[in-house]
């Protein structure tokens, strides 16, 4: 499985952007990066995930370094809510995943 | 996003008892779904992977008779904790992968906390 190492924490001032960045160098050819966030005491929301270009959607960017050795999530404008802990995360195809620690971002008003 | 619940959302039991969670799929069919546990302050630990229609495969040091799964449909897993003991109570997560091909994401149930007394 590939692993992925995250800082384990990070702040952000609310209504900057959030810049949350992931290394996952053992990642094959065609798995993809996906990235989730827990809240306390809630299940993992999804995200966004990506293959090897960058991606958007309404809440988050992500961005992947030509080599996929790594990766950035991109929280445009943190409100406070945001605050959770971000898993970055790469499934076998089987569907497996090993979950690290994530980073624990914390928005501060 | 796809929707996935599960039932009970916080369960009570007393040491010896079996406790029964189900994982749902509401809004698309899952061949697959992922049972994790986590303890406080840690991350996610997968537990086990169900398949519909088979046999569940259990991650090493997972005890298959104690923690059973049943994936009768596609749209539904169980997990139950057989002989729960305190050292069980912990929030059980699932989670299912859509069927449709293609569809690798998997989405998160909200979680079930159990305390075993």
């Amino acid at each position: 499985d590939a692993k992925t190492t995250q800082p384990p924490s990070m702040d952000c001032a609310e209504g900057r952007a959030a810049n949350l960045p992931c290394n996952h160098s053992t990642i094959s050819g065609n798995e993809y990066v996906y990235w989730y966030r827990q809240i306390h005491s809630q299940g993992p929301q999804y995200i966004i995930h990506g293959l090897k270009n960058n991606e958007t959607n309404e809440m988050a960017s992500l961005i992947i370094t030509e080599d996929r050795k790594s990766s950035t999530l991109i929280l445009p404008h943190a409100t406070l809510r945001d605050t959770a802990v971000y898993y970055c995360i790469v499934f076998t195809n089987a569907g497996k995943s090993t979950f690290g620690d994530g980073t624990t971002l914390t928005v501060k008003p | 996003g796809a929707v996935v619940s599960q039932h009970p959302s916080r369960v009570i039991c007393k040491s010896g008892t079996s406790v029964k969670i189900e994982c749902r799929s509401l809004d698309f069919q899952a061949t697959t779904m992922f049972w994790y546990r986590q303890f406080p302050k840690q991350s996610l630990m997968l537990m086990a992977t169900s398949n519909e229609g088979s046999k569940a495969t259990y991650e090493q040091g997972v005890e298959k008779d104690k923690f059973l799964i049943n994936h009768a449909s596609l749209t539904l897993s169980t997990l139950t904790v057989t002989s729960a003991h305190p050292e069980d109570s912990s929030f059980y997560i699932c989670s299912a992968r859509d069927a449709l091909a293609g569809k690798e994401t998997q989405y998160f149930g909200p979680g079930t906390r159990l305390l075993v007394l």
